[in-house]
């Protein structure tokens, strides 16, 4: 049983390019977290979906930044015209039933670095 | 606002020496309380987490954790750290019946002296 997958592992961008980050929860797993690291800080929500619904995308830049879960395929986090403050590692969770009790299973994340 | 804080951002212990890493949280009732530790390069593997009932958890690698309600903490113990639990550790908690979305604290980055 595979764990969550996201890739790629590492994401060079020249600024004002487009960052795609992806995300294939565990099997069996509806419910789909991306959060960000950046350097010295602990993670940050980000947005929640589930398949092809956005619940909660409080933590999202109000531009730049977009995120589905089709119904078929991964989860992908979009960034559009990357700016050097968004390099950061970027993490994906997914959970069974979206309760605050689960406990996730991360992904080894993605890290992104804006040159 | 809920909060999560860990005092410490480094500390260094010798192998074989007790651990003791602080988390406390500020939340409007009981959260769920998690904690995860984070290799180099690595994402977040749960250590353990606490739920409802005994307030002494288990978890795994030799961790166990204490929820004190009355101190709104939960620290995490060793009692005999090896080598290779250097990492950074992060504790969170999660709203109860919520969308489940967590907060982090900022982290402790464990070394371990040999």
């Amino acid at each position: 049983n595979a764990g969550v997958m996201q890739n790629p592992r590492h994401l060079v961008r020249r600024r004002g390019q487009e960052a795609r980050l992806r995300c294939s929860p565990m099997k069996g797993h509806s419910h789909v977290y991306w959060y960000r690291q950046l350097p010295e800080e602990g993670l940050k929500f980000m947005v929640y979906l589930q398949k092809e619904n956005i619940i909660d995308e409080s933590g999202m830049p109000k531009e730049r930044f977009s995120a589905e879960f089709p119904k078929e395929g991964p989860s992908i986090l979009r960034i559009q015209q990357v700016v050097r403050g968004d390099s950061a590692a970027y993490f994906c969770a997914s959970s069974p039933t979206g309760q605050g009790g689960d406990g996730y299973t991360f992904g080894s994340g993605t890290r992104l670095t804006v040159v | 606002a809920q909060s999560v804080t860990q005092p410490d951002i480094h500390i260094t212990v010798s192998e074989g020496a007790s651990l003791e890493l602080r988390c406390n949280y500020s939340y409007g009732a009981t959260p769920y309380l998690f904690w995860y530790v984070q290799s180099p390069g690595q994402g977040l593997q749960l250590l353990l987490k606490y739920f409802s009932g005994d307030t002494l958890v288990q978890g795994i690698k030799g961790f166990e954790a204490e929820f004190k309600r009355s101190q709104s903490s939960f620290n995490l113990r060793k009692p005999s750290v090896h080598w290779s639990d250097a990492a950074e550790y992060f504790c969170a908690v999660g709203a109860r019946g919520s969308q489940g979305n967590l907060i982090f604290g900022k982290g402790t980055k464990l070394s371990v002296k040999p």
